[in-house]
């Protein structure tokens, strides 16, 4: 199973981009490359998936290199209520052993 | 809107006693999963389950059993609960394609054992 690296923590200012990225150096060829974001006191919401290339949806983007070792979330105009925990995950088509890490926090300032 | 419901938010129990941590899901989800986290170790799993009456260990089933006899409740069971089982138990479910795709988490439980 491919394990991630992420930054422990960042900090922003609203109204900023922010990028996280992770790296999976040991992804494999069935393997997708999953985020989820975590409030306090709430369980991990699904934000976006990919394989390669950008993916993008109405809440970030996920920019995945050619090698798919590393990607990147990119979170547009952040906001105080982006303030949580994001995680990076390398899921397998079985998808059930899916390694969590622990995740990026990342902090919104005004 | 779909739900993963999880019967307490928090739970205080003893030494030594059994306990049972409830999760009910109503989107007809074949993939149920326990996982316990603590600070800066991230979400770690426990036990999964892809059936009713099936179950697999994840990377930490030690001091855990699960039971899932519908195919929407899927049970933890701490045999005698211990401090160091003092966590946020989260519990989740998604559909059969396995691809990761939309995890779907409970609230999480908060237990203390004293």
């Amino acid at each position: 199973l491919a394990k991630t690296t992420q930054p422990i923590s960042m900090d922003s200012y609203e109204g900023q981009e922010v990028n996280i990225t992770c790296s999976h150096n040991n992804i494999a060829t069935n393997d997708y490359i999953t985020w989820y974001q975590q409030f306090p006191s709430q369980g991990p919401r699904f934000i976006i998936q990919g394989y390669k290339t950008k993916v993008t949806n109405e809440v970030a983007s996920l920019f995945i290199p050619a090698d798919r070792k590393s990607s990147t979330l990119s979170l547009p105009r952040v906001s105080l209520s982006d303030t949580a925990v994001y995680y990076c995950l390398v899921v397998n088509t079985g998808g059930f052993k899916t390694i969590f890490g622990a995740g990026t926090r990342l902090f919104v300032k005004a | 809107d779909v739900k993963v419901t999880q019967s307490s938010r928090y739970l205080v129990k003893r030494t030594g006693e059994k306990v049972f941590l409830e999760c009910v899901q109503d989107m007809d989800h074949e993939n149920m999963f326990w996982y316990r986290q603590d600070p800066g170790l991230g979400l770690r799993l426990i036990y999964f389950s892809y059936d009713v009456k099936m179950k697999e260990k994840g990377d930490i089933p030690e001091g855990y059993s699960v039971s899932r006899e519908k195919k929407e409740r899927f049970s933890l069971i701490l045999e005698s609960a211990s401090t160091n089982q003092t966590s946020m138990y989260l519990c989740a479910s998604t559909d059969g394609t396995g691809s990761g795709y939309g995890y779907t988490f409970g609230s999480g439980t908060r237990l203390t054992v004293v």
